[in-house]
């Protein structure tokens, strides 16, 4: 079974340019979930998407988005970037039922502004 | 509001003894509780869940977690530990209110002394 997959690896961009970043699921998982883990600050929840919709998001500002489209997989896009955005870009998916909410993880994509 | 606490930034084990990573939560609710691990140059790996049922679970790796649910903890075990458990270990929670999202605690680094 195929884990869950991320692209680009790296992506290196500079001061308020936009970067997109994108994650394909587990087959059969309806949720994905991104996360930013940037250096000494563990991992911070960004946006939870499930069966297409926006479920829940983080306290990151508006210029942090994202959508899952109908085949469940998913983009982030960051707006106007910054260089503290700066960090792992981690994309988890699950199962969306009780007794199945444990996440799997992707390798991630490292961004890097400059 | 929900929080997660790894208290120990790190942690020290000589290979062959008992190992022990601390969590502990703060929720309204009844709490799903994870532990995952995250070897260097890698994505987060799923060690083991909580959902309800026996209070000590068992995960990957001959990893165990005690469910206290008096003193809101989850502290993850190991009965000897190997130097290939040396990684960074977090410990999330999730509770099914209406702000559904996955808390993670800030990772505690565990380090294996051969």
């Amino acid at each position: 079974e195929a884990g869950v997959t991320q692209s680009p690896t790296h992506l290196i961009k500079t001061r308020g340019q936009q970067a997109t970043l994108r994650c394909s699921p587990i087959s059969g998982h309806t949720s994905v979930y991104w996360y930013q883990q940037a250096l000494g600050l563990g991992l911070q929840f960004l946006l939870w998407y499930d069966e297409g919709e926006e479920r829940n998001r983080g306290n990151f500002p508006p210029r942090f988005s994202g959508r899952q489209f109908p085949n469940y997989s998913s983009e982030l896009n960051v707006n106007a970037l910054e260089l503290e955005d700066s960090a792992l870009y981690l994309c988890a998916s699950s199962f969306n039922r009780i007794n199945s909410y444990e996440q799997y993880f992707g390798p991630g994509t490292r961004l890097t502004v400059t | 509001a929900q929080s997660v606490a790894q208290p120990e930034d790190q942690v020290k084990v000589a290979e062959g003894n008992p190992l022990t990573v601390k969590c502990t939560y703060s929720v309204s609710g009844n709490p799903y509780l994870f532990w995952y691990v995250q070897y260097p140059n890698r994505g987060l790996q799923f060690l083991l869940k909580y959902i309800t049922g026996d209070n000590l679970v068992k995960g990957s790796y001959g990893f165990e977690a005690e469910f206290n649910k008096s003193q809101t903890s989850f502290h993850l075990k190991k009965p000897s530990a190997l130097v290939s458990d040396s990684a960074l270990y977090f410990c999330a929670v999730r509770v099914l209110n209406r702000d559904d999202k996955i808390i993670f605690g800030k990772g505690t680094r565990l380090h294996i002394l051969p």
